[in-house]
């Protein structure tokens, strides 16, 4: 039973290109949120939204934007890859009141 | 054996044993804390969570304490297996002021081995 999906699981990109990574989910969650995890440094959060068409920085914001047009969808965009956005990208949702937050299973994005 | 969370970022237990990781928070503010299970290739997957107003909660073969007096989260795993070899991440979580919205604030997280 699928929860969070993330329609890319592994991605390999060029420098200066623009990336879409797509998260969807099914339960109706106002709570969107993009994750990156990398060795050592644990989820940093990127951005997240709590409702439709609203968005709010996270932690390491620059280099990233983020798109909600309809409440089971929250897009991460790269306008411009770069080599230091090499990363795993994690998807996530909770619902309010809090409750657990689900996890889609990540996106592996290499920029060469 | 025992972790002491985010500084010992790998545990190594024996097949059977009881395995203990320690998590220490940041935000006194933060009203509940939940514990991840992330194997290699996969999103983290929930475990166990916890509110504010309690001290310990039990699951299948796992507990969670709480202590808020010295912000500290353990989680205890009875009997563990090697299936339970992944990495442990708390997280404490609680509204962004300002927002409304729910976040959560992760730890680096905490290797696990069990050795058969």
């Amino acid at each position: 039973d699928v929860k969070v999906t993330q329609s890319s699981r592994y991605l390999v990109k060029r420098t200066g290109e623009k990336v879409f990574l797509e998260c969807v989910q099914d339960m109706d969650h106002e709570n969107m949120f993009w994750y990156r995890q990398d060795p050592g440094l644990g989820l940093r959060l990127i951005y997240f939204s709590y409702d439709v068409k609203m968005k709010e920085k996270g932690d390491i914001p620059e280099g990233y934007s983020v798109s909600r047009e309809k409440k089971e969808r929250f897009s991460l965009i790269l306008e411009s890859a770069s080599t230091n956005q090499t990363s795993m990208y994690l998807c996530a949702s909770i619902g309010t009141p809090a409750s657990t937050i689900y996890f889609g299973e990540g996106s592996w994005l290499t920029v060469v | 054996g025992e972790s002491v969370g985010l500084h010992l970022p790998t545990l190594s237990v024996q097949e059977g044993d009881n395995s203990i990781i320690n998590c220490a928070y940041s935000n006194s503010a933060s009203d509940y804390f939940i514990w991840y299970k992330q194997e290699s290739g996969k999103g983290p997957q929930f475990i166990i969570d916890i509110r504010s107003n309690m001290d310990k909660r039990q699951g299948q073969r796992v507990t969670v304490l709480l202590n808020k007096t010295v912000k500290h989260l353990s989680l205890q795993i009875a009997a563990t297996q090697p299936g339970d070899s992944a990495v442990y991440f708390c997280a404490e979580g609680g509204f962004r002021l300002g927002t409304g919205a729910n976040n959560l604030f992760f730890g680096t997280g905490t290797r696990l081995t069990v050795i058969p």
